[in-house]
């Protein structure tokens, strides 16, 4: 089963919204998350890493201010896209460090604004 | 330049065929190598690490060439349920943890 959750999978909103992903590490404490996104035929792009209890680090190009991260604990990471809008519509995955070093992805979120 | 670059395909094989998959990566900085596959709409799953004495899996044979820049991955006896998008992988040098993903390389395996 998964060890790392991703909710919701599948999310349609009307532009201007905001809207919550959350990702989760279900049986281990992660040190480090990242956030990724996906367009149709593209490869993931990194989006942020999110380390528990700090801010987290951007990727050049990705707007901070839009795309808000919060990791406040070491199971649960969240990823807000602020004011959302068509071009935003994309699959979203996290993916999260176990203290071993093994990396686990989440299952994605298909985020669609109409 | 992307900095891992991938064949996009296609491939289309028949089932049993062999089929290799190249990938460049342009940091000669990077560290760390690895092959997912990803089903369509679904989360990339790691394949297999990648070490440059080249490493084997079953069907599955993955090759480093530092030198060149180079990542290829093998299949053997390809079935049905290989059809997939395989992405090339590589961690940056400042963070073992940090992924950059190639575009993939689309395999179509035919009856």
């Amino acid at each position: 089963g998964a060890v790392v959750s991703q909710h919701p999978s599948r999310v349609i909103c009307k532009s201007g919204t905001s809207v919550k992903i959350e990702c989760r590490s279900l049986d281990f404490q992660a040190t480090t998350m990242f956030w990724y996104r996906q367009f149709p035929k593209q490869s993931l792009m990194l989006m942020a890493t999110s380390n528990e209890g700090s801010k987290a680090t951007y990727e050049q190009g990705v707007e901070k201010d839009k795309f808000l991260i919060n990791h406040a604990s070491l199971t649960l990471s969240t990823l807000t896209v602020t004011s959302a809008h068509p071009e935003d519509s994309s699959f979203y995955i996290c993916s999260a460090t176990a203290r071993t070093g093994e990396l686990f992805f989440g299952e994605g979120s298909r985020l669609t604004v109409l | 330049r992307k900095e891992v670059e991938q064949d996009p395909g296609p491939f289309n094989v028949p089932e049993g065929a062999t089929v290799a998959f190249n990938c460049t990566y342009s940091n000669s900085a990077s560290q760390s190598f690895f092959w997912y596959r990803q089903d369509c709409r679904k989360e990339p799953k790691l394949l297999m690490s990648v070490y440059s004495s080249g490493n084997e899996d079953g069907r599955f044979t993955a090759q480093l060439n530092r030198a060149s820049q180079y990542i290829s991955l093998l299949i053997r006896d390809s079935k049905l349920s290989d059809s997939a998008t395989y992405l090339c992988v590589v961690s940056r040098m400042d963070s073992s943890y940090k992924l950059i993903f190639g575009s993939g390389t689309r395999l179509l395996v035919r009856p």
